[in-house]
């Protein structure tokens, strides 16, 4: 059984600033990470995803995540938020080599401040 | 990258009615899709696996005789929300993973969702 948990559901930040979204996760095999945008009214973009192999991932529009395994997490960052990234964020975990359906996250929603 | 597509985007209906909202996999064959449906403000909850040419795996609390999942080839999947009611309203997402052989194999696509209104 996988579970995800995103700590806290609204983070707010300014234009510039640092973003960081936490993520922690239980899975009782090797999980696959996933970090996954959705726009208003749309469906979910693929941000990064971590599988194997090196931790800290980088994916598109300036993110990374890094997967620390005695932590449990895989926390997303940005170093300067842009009026764009304002969105909402879902962790997402998967087991069994990534070939199961994913558990999300409850989501966050990034609020970005001029 | 590759593309899922679902239609309709926005559907209203009338309290009683069956609506079908398909999922395609424009650029690549899925053997798997998943459905999830999303309340407003919430995170997305697994409804279904969708395997193709097979009988689809739900999980539990939802009711496969009033979302029907069918997937008759490797390029689509059909939800069916039958006698749909004002509590079916919400946000319904699906996701195919690429088959073996190309090259996004084992990667997982979503489509752009469907937001299903019941009046």
């Amino acid at each position: 059984a996988q579970s995800v948990t995103q700590l806290g559901s609204h983070v707010s930040v300014s234009e510039g600033a640092l973003v960081l979204l936490r993520c922690n996760y239980s899975s009782s095999v090797p999980p696959y990470l996933f970090w996954y945008v959705q726009y208003p009214n749309q469906g979910l973009q693929l941000l990064l995803k971590y599988t194997t192999g090196a931790t800290l991932v980088k994916g598109i529009n300036g993110f990374e995540a890094e997967f620390k395994k005695s932590e449990t997490s895989f926390h997303l960052t940005k170093p300067s938020a842009h009026m764009s990234d304002a969105a909402e964020y879902f962790c997402a975990v998967s087991g069994d080599t990534g070939r199961r359906a994913l558990t999300f996250g409850s989501g966050t929603r990034l609020q970005v401040q001029p | 990258g590759a593309v899922v597509s679902q239609h309709p985007s926005r559907v209203i209906c009338k309290s009683g009615t069956s609506v079908k909202i398909e999922c395609r996999s424009l650029d690549f064959q899925a053997t798997t899709m998943f459905w999830y449906r999303q309340f407003p403000k919430q995170s997305l909850m697994l409804m279904a696996t969708s395997n193709e040419g097979s009988k689809a795996t739900y999980e539990q609390g939802v009711e496969k005789d009033k979302f029907l999942i069918n997937h008759a080839s490797l390029t689509l999947s059909t939800l069916t929300v039958t006698s749909a009611h004002p509590e079916d309203s919400s946000f319904y997402i699906c996701s195919a993973r690429a088959s073996s052989g190309g090259t996004n194999t084992g990667e997982l696509f979503f489509g752009e969702g469907s937001r299903l209104t019941v009046l």
